[in-house]
């Protein structure tokens, strides 16, 4: 079974902080995604990543950056969080197919 | 601009009743197309796929058809369970082009009522 973990369930963090989010997989798979989920928009891409410190903007990659300095880890930072920015974050991965495996998400909230 | 559309927010139906949720597309390129189920504070799972060389795919309970001069697919949930109240993705792929990633739906919350 593939396994995509992602380092909190929960975060709450201040406006201004700088955030870091983790998701590890552990299927060896070279694609790697972060997603925003919240109501009435879906899920919506940030960044991904197809390699190693590859990556590659999403739809909405404003005030995001991301790391993938090892195939199985993929981090999203948030430079300086925003009230804005309190969602659902979800990790993704895939090898070669469409199907992206997803983590439990993180709910953060920014206040 | 939303290339995949799911225009019902929500849908209740009783249990043992069929479950139809729908979702649109704009872009004639997808040429695969997934749903996905998504419990509260879980990760999306899984849930069928169907290639646009088909216009039927099934497993079990669920049912995938596409109609592609329509540009619409519709998930067919044959008997509806409690268990399957959850929010459902549609999902759009471009696999001729190794497009990375998906496009996803806004979501249907589906309720099934006991």
């Amino acid at each position: 079974d593939v396994k995509v973990t992602q380092s909190s369930r929960y975060l709450v963090k201040r406006t201004g902080e700088k955030v870091f989010l983790e998701c590890v997989q552990d299927m060896d798979h070279e694609n790697m995604f972060w997603y925003r989920q919240d109501p009435g928009l879906g899920l919506r891409l940030i960044y991904f990543s197809y390699d190693v410190k590859m990556k590659e903007k999403g739809d909405i990659p404003e005030g995001y950056s991301v790391s993938r300095e090892k195939k199985e880890r993929f981090s999203l930072i948030l430079e300086s969080a925003s009230t804005n920015q309190t969602s659902m974050y979800l990790c993704a991965s895939r090898r070669q197919g469409p199907e992206q495996y997803f983590g439990p998400g993180t709910r953060l909230t920014v206040t | 601009d939303q290339q995949v559309k799911q225009n019902s927010p929500s849908l209740s139906v009783q249990e043992g009743r069929i479950s139809i949720l729908n979702c649109d597309y704009t872009n004639s390129m997808f040429d695969y197309f997934l749903w996905y189920k998504k419990y509260p504070a879980e990760g999306p799972t899984f849930l069928i796929s169907i290639s646009s060389i088909k216009d039927k795919n099934e497993d079990g309970r669920f049912t995938v058809f596409l109609n592609k001069s329509a540009k619409h697919l519709s998930l067919h949930i044959v008997p509806s369970q409690p268990g399957d109240s959850a929010v459902y993705f549609c999902a759009a792929n471009i696999i001729q082009t190794g497009a990375n990633n998906l496009f996803f739906g806004t979501g249907t919350r589906l309720t099934v009522i006991p």
